[in-house]
């Protein structure tokens, strides 16, 4: 498996403003995602980082409202621009792993964010 | 029609029964199959992968795919209260490393 440490794990932050969640792997990896997961519902991909390229963001997230940075092979930042009440989530970074021939996810302890 | 469909539950089983979670999708390029567990404010936790179709057994949970038909389920043997919580089933289309994830299925498993 990966271990995988997200920063802060939780924030409550003021309308209007931008917060910036770290993922680190103890391990080098190739691909990163970040997924956002509303209250009460399941988990919807924001965007994949691959380190050394531009972020590639699913249809009806864009890079303005949650850039990303993948500086290295273990570490990825994604930032909760401008900030509204319906970005309040729980944000999680997942790594992909190989293991025993076949490529598996593994998720971070998630970011809850509060938007007030 | 959502990529992947899971009944939003609750599924409510005795502790010591078996119970049946069931996922189908809709792409047929999809290659990997996954069942993740999540507790309440957790992150989630694989459970099981799948690729073939079949049976895949880990201890108390087996994992079953059937390609043709579009569907996945997960069989939890002897299921402790312990088990209670959400599982969302996650598809991985050839060609695509992200997940795609169902709105999972509430488990509760009754003492």
């Amino acid at each position: 498996s990966a271990v995988i440490s997200q920063k802060p794990s939780r924030d409550i932050c003021q309308r209007g403003t931008s917060l910036t969640i770290q993922c680190q792997v103890d391990s080098q990896v190739t691909m990163m995602f970040w997924y956002r997961q509303q209250p009460g519902q399941s988990l919807t991909l924001i965007a994949t980082a691959n380190q050394g390229s531009e972020a590639t963001y699913e249809s009806g997230f864009v890079i303005d409202k949650f850039p990303i940075s993948r500086p290295n092979l273990t570490f990825s930042t994604l930032t909760v621009s401008n900030m509204s009440p319906e970005d309040s989530s729980i944000y999680l970074c997942s790594v992909d792993k190989r293991m025993a021939s076949t490529d598996t996810q593994y998720f971070g302890p998630g970011t809850r964010l509060t938007v007030l | 029609q959502k990529e992947v469909e899971q009944n939003s539950g609750p599924l409510s089983v005795p502790e010591g029964a078996i119970a049946s979670l069931n996922c189908t999708y809709s792409d047929r390029v999809s290659q990997s199959f996954f069942w993740y567990r999540q507790y309440s404010g957790k992150s989630p936790e694989l459970i099981m992968s799948i690729y073939s179709n079949g049976d895949k057994e880990d201890g108390r949970f087996t994992a079953q795919l059937n390609k043709a038909s579009q569907y996945v389920s997960l069989l939890i043997r002897d299921s402790q209260p312990s088990d209670s919580a959400t599982y969302l089933c996650a598809v991985n289309k050839a060609g695509r490393r992200a997940l795609t994830f169902g709105s999972g299925t509430r488990l509760q498993v009754q003492p």
